[in-house]
């Protein structure tokens, strides 16, 4: 299994771009979510998701859009970059809520 | 959401035992206590997570105060590889999918 994927590893966006982080797990795993991490500090909930077709806002959702098509994707799409969000995005994805999650390895996001 | 409170670091002697502490005085009954583990430039990794009684694995014990207000994650032997930030988070199983990290302790492990 290759576990969480998440590509791209390093991007940088302009103020006002728009992008989309992708995120896989082979898994079959219900549940993923996304998380940003700035410097210094622990992880963010920015949104979740429970299954195909239902997401959910976490601690930070401003400025982000998620949608889950299938059990084995869940994009994280940047309407219009800042420079506060220039942060190292994590997907992580568990069995149920019970679980324990596996994380990826992160993008790490700059905006000038 | 409950909250949980960590010291910023520790340090620890490699092949020691280390004890890291967590208070969570606003815990729930429904709240479960899990602890991840952060290395350099990596994501979180799953450690280990119990409810009420202590619990073992491969990785580590979790020891849970009996009133639940506090509980340790009990490394046994500290490796060089252990060096990490170590996340002691709540999980609220009432009904939202939610984990809230903390800034965690930054363990230093010395050879």
């Amino acid at each position: 299994n290759a576990g969480v994927t998440q590509t791209p590893k390093f991007q940088v966006l302009k103020t006002g771009q728009s992008m989309t982080l992708q995120c896989a797990q082979d898994m079959n795993h219900e549940y993923m979510s996304w998380y940003r991490q700035d410097p210094g500090m622990g992880l963010r909930l920015i949104h979740y998701s429970v299954g195909a077709g239902i997401t959910d806002q976490g601690e930070v959702p401003n400025g982000y859009n998620v949608s889950r098509s299938t059990t084995e994707d869940f994009p994280l799409r940047l309407l219009s970059a800042a420079p506060s969000q220039t942060s190292v995005y994590f997907c992580a994805s568990s069995r149920s809520e019970n679980y324990e999650q596996y994380f990826g390895p992160g993008t790490r996001l700059t905006v000038t | 959401d409950a909250k949980t409170t960590q010291p910023n670091s520790m340090e620890s002697n490699e092949e020691e035992p280390v004890h890291l502490p967590c208070n969570h005085s606003t815990i729930s009954g429904t709240d479960y206590i899990h602890w991840y583990r952060q290395l350099p430039s990596q994501g979180p990794e799953y450690v280990i997570h119990g409810l009420t009684s202590n619990v073992n694995n491969r990785m580590a014990s979790l020891a849970i105060a009996e009133d639940r207000k506090s509980s340790t994650l009990i490394l046994h032997r500290a490796t060089l590889r252990d060096a990490a930030v170590y996340y002691c988070i709540l999980r609220d199983t009432s009904g939202t999918y939610k984990y809230i990290f903390g800034t965690g302790t930054r363990l230093k492990v010395l050879a």
